[in-house]
């Protein structure tokens, strides 16, 4: 079974701190990509990663930014915490575009 | 733009009375249509991938189903345990996933 491992479920921070939100997947997926999930909007890509290395701009980037020095792992970085990124995040893998996505149990941010 | 429209927002059920969730899409070039199942605080769980207009998928009490403009996810006999949030995706040309709302499915004994 595919594992996709984030490495907080609950994380509560301050306005203007920098956040890293990590995640591990154990399965050599190529594809890596994080989303954040509201209520009545469902889930909004933020950066999405096809290879080590690289990185893409998903709907929603502004106010976050990426890291990917490894393979399996992929890193979404706030970089001055607002009370608008308040949410909850879910980060996934594929091991190609067209099959099935598949995801962590998600890590709920609080920015106070 | 690929877009996912899915009926009805919320769905009660008693147990073992059958139905089906509608996931209806526009998308450019389709390459895959996913069935997910979401538990409250969780992430999504992978149930299905469909490719083609007539393509069908079975596990346990859940059947997919896809047509050129729509999936449906059929539930038979549903227990109280398949009370959850169902989200259809689809894939198409530019290969971004594109989310539906979900559909909030409460089963009752």
């Amino acid at each position: 079974d595919v594992k996709v491992t984030q490495s907080s479920r609950y994380l509560v921070k301050r306005t203007g701190e920098k956040v890293f939100l990590e995640c591990v997947q154990d399965m050599d997926h190529e594809n890596m990509f994080w989303y954040r999930q509201d209520p009545g909007l469902g889930l909004r890509l933020i950066y999405f990663s096809y290879d080590v290395k690289m990185k893409e701009k998903g709907d929603i980037p502004e106010g976050y930014s990426v890291s990917r020095e490894k393979k399996e792992r992929f890193s979404l970085i706030l970089e001055s915490a607002s009370t608008n990124q308040t949410s909850m995040y879910l980060c996934a893998s594929s091991y190609s575009k067209v099959q099935p996505q598949h995801f962590g149990d998600g890590t709920r941010l609080s920015i106070l | 733009e690929d877009q996912v429209t899915q009926s009805p927002e919320a769905l009660r059920l008693q147990e073992g009375e059958s139905s089906s969730l509608n996931c209806s899409y526009t998308v450019s070039g389709l390459r895959g249509l996913f069935w997910y199942r979401q538990d409250p605080g969780k992430g999504p769980e992978f149930l299905f991938t469909l490719y083609s207009a007539g393509e069908e998928k079975e596990k346990e009490r859940l059947k997919a189903t896809l047509t050129k403009k729509e999936s449906f996810l059929h539930i038979t006999a549903p227990k109280p345990e398949d009370s959850a949030t169902y989200l259809c995706a689809v894939t198409g040309a530019n290969s971004k996933l594109t989310f539906g709302k979900g559909i909030t499915l409460s089963v009752r004994p």
